[in-house]
């Protein structure tokens, strides 16, 4: 079965440090894709990026990255120079499979939340 | 700009009440979602649907039950609302499945309170 692993439930920073979030995922399929949602004090969640099983390229936006290893399944998110506006529960997310129910479903970390103090 | 709307940001009910959660996306997307989060438990699964009349339990179904009449519409029923059921409510959106799948669109939330 899938699963994802945010093992930092709360980090708090100072602003303009830099902070990793890390995900750890689990599946047996080859092909999948990992995503990245924030969830500011509002409520919604914000799509950040989608990455494939194929496609082990880091990637950089902004102050944002990421940095995907297959060979320890994790797919890791750092913010650089933070900012309050960064305060945010994230969630680390994974869909998999070719077809079936499966392959509709997200499976979500349990969050990280992470404050940015000024 | 995608819309995913839902249709109270908050609503209080109680116990036994028919408890109806509405959720209207615009951006023609076949899959649609429904989620419940608690704190300390992430978001959890309750039904999606794939296609219009179509529907598949996620992880915690009972107690709940959804209907798509319409591409772009998909209630959430509580048919006799319990305080355990109190909690955010999620609503999400996305196109694609499998090897095509794309990223899931989500709405503002409904927080339901249950008395």
């Amino acid at each position: 079965a899938q699963k994802v692993t945010q093992a930092q439930t709360e980090i708090s920073v100072v602003e303009k440090e830099d902070v990793t979030l890390d995900c750890v995922y689990e599946t047996r399929d080859t092909t999948y894709y990992l995503f990245w949602y924030k969830q500011p004090p509002s409520g919604e969640l914000v799509f950040l990026i989608r990455r494939n099983s194929f496609d082990e390229q880091n990637e950089i936006s902004g102050r944002y990255s990421w940095n995907f290893q297959k060979s320890t399944s994790s797919f890791n998110f750092t913010i650089t120079a933070s900012q309050v506006v960064d305060s945010a529960v994230y969630f680390c997310a994974l869909s998999e499979g070719y077809s079936g129910a499966g392959s509709y479903q997200l499976t979500f970390g349990k969050g990280t939340k992470l404050s940015v103090i000024p | 700009d995608v819309k995913v709307t839902q249709s109270s940001r908050y609503l209080v009910k109680r116990t036994g009440e028919k408890v109806f959660l509405e959720c209207v996306q615009d951006m023609d997307h076949e899959n649609m979602f429904w989620y419940r989060q608690d704190p300390g438990l992430g978001l959890r699964l309750i039904y999606f649907s794939y296609d219009v009349k179509m529907k598949e339990k996620g992880d915690i179904p009972e107690g709940y039950s959804v209907s798509r009449e319409k591409k772009e519409r998909f209630s959430l029923i509580l048919e006799s609302a319990s305080t355990n059921q109190t909690s955010m409510y999620l609503c999400a959106s996305s196109s694609g499945a499998g090897r095509d799948y794309n990223e899931q669109f989500f709405g503002p939330g409904t927080r339901l309170t249950v008395l």
